[in-house]
């Protein structure tokens, strides 16, 4: 099984900055690595695809990068609306995994 | 627009069995493949099972194989999951989740969820 580690597992941030989140894999996984968002009492939504395609609708403020085993999500110029945790997930082998989540908290 | 509602869930107690039903619409629903995954209360995500569009490939976690099947019918736009000797681990959130890739990919759209209870 491949396991997805996340980091950091908090952040609290203001508005307008940048967020960084990384995921780390435990073996290479080429690009088959998606992030989504989920905000408190909701569910999940897809934000990015195969490590740094956007999925339709998403802002562009958010963008992802990375193949391999390291993978970072990125939120440029956050909004108070971004508060939310964050998953990333694999889809390299089964079972699908997910990261543990990060959970963005704003200032 | 894509939407997908569970329903289905509810309390059971150990060793009983429920059936979770997932109707879509907004999408050509035959030509997707379907997913559940869920979420303990207050913790992260866990897939549980995934089914081709037409239902060739089917694919199941390890924690419920054996004790849970995903099965759809195309003609009502519906996914299931029947889940027996339920556990009370199986406590969690049950979201069904549409993806146009292949199954065992990504999750584009999920619905809202349905909680399923297992205790005595």
């Amino acid at each position: 099984e491949i396991v997805l580690t996340q980091s950091p597992d908090f952040q609290s941030v203001t508005p307008k900055e940048k967020v960084t989140i990384t995921c780390r894999a435990s073996q290479s996984i080429g690009s088959s690595l998606h992030w989504y968002q989920q905000k408190p009492d909701q569910s999940p939504k897809l934000l990015i695809k195969y490590a740094s395609q956007s999925f339709s609708g998403v802002p562009s403020r958010f963008s992802g990068s990375g193949s391999g085993t390291d993978f970072t999500l990125t939120i440029n110029s956050l909004e108070a609306e971004d508060a939310a945790t964050y998953y990333c997930h694999q889809s390299s082998s089964l079972p699908l995994t997910f990261g543990q989540g990060t959970k963005v908290e704003i200032k | 627009e894509v939407q997908l509602v569970e329903s289905g869930g509810g309390l059971v107690k150990p060793g009983g069995s429920l059936r979770l039903s997932c109707a879509a619409s907004g999408f050509t629903f035959s030509s997707y493949s379907m997913n559940w995954v869920r979420q303990a209360p207050g913790k992260g995500l866990e897939w549980v099972s995934s089914i081709s569009s037409s239902s060739s490939y089917i694919y199941y976690a390890d924690s419920v194989k054996g004790r849970f099947t995903i099965s759809r019918d195309n003609a009502k736009n519906s996914l299931y999951l029947q889940m027996n000797s339920l556990r009370a681990e199986d406590t969690a959130v049950y979201y069904c989740a549409s993806s146009i890739a292949a199954a065992g990919d990504r999750f584009d759209y999920w619905g809202q969820g349905t909680l399923v209870t297992v205790s005595s």
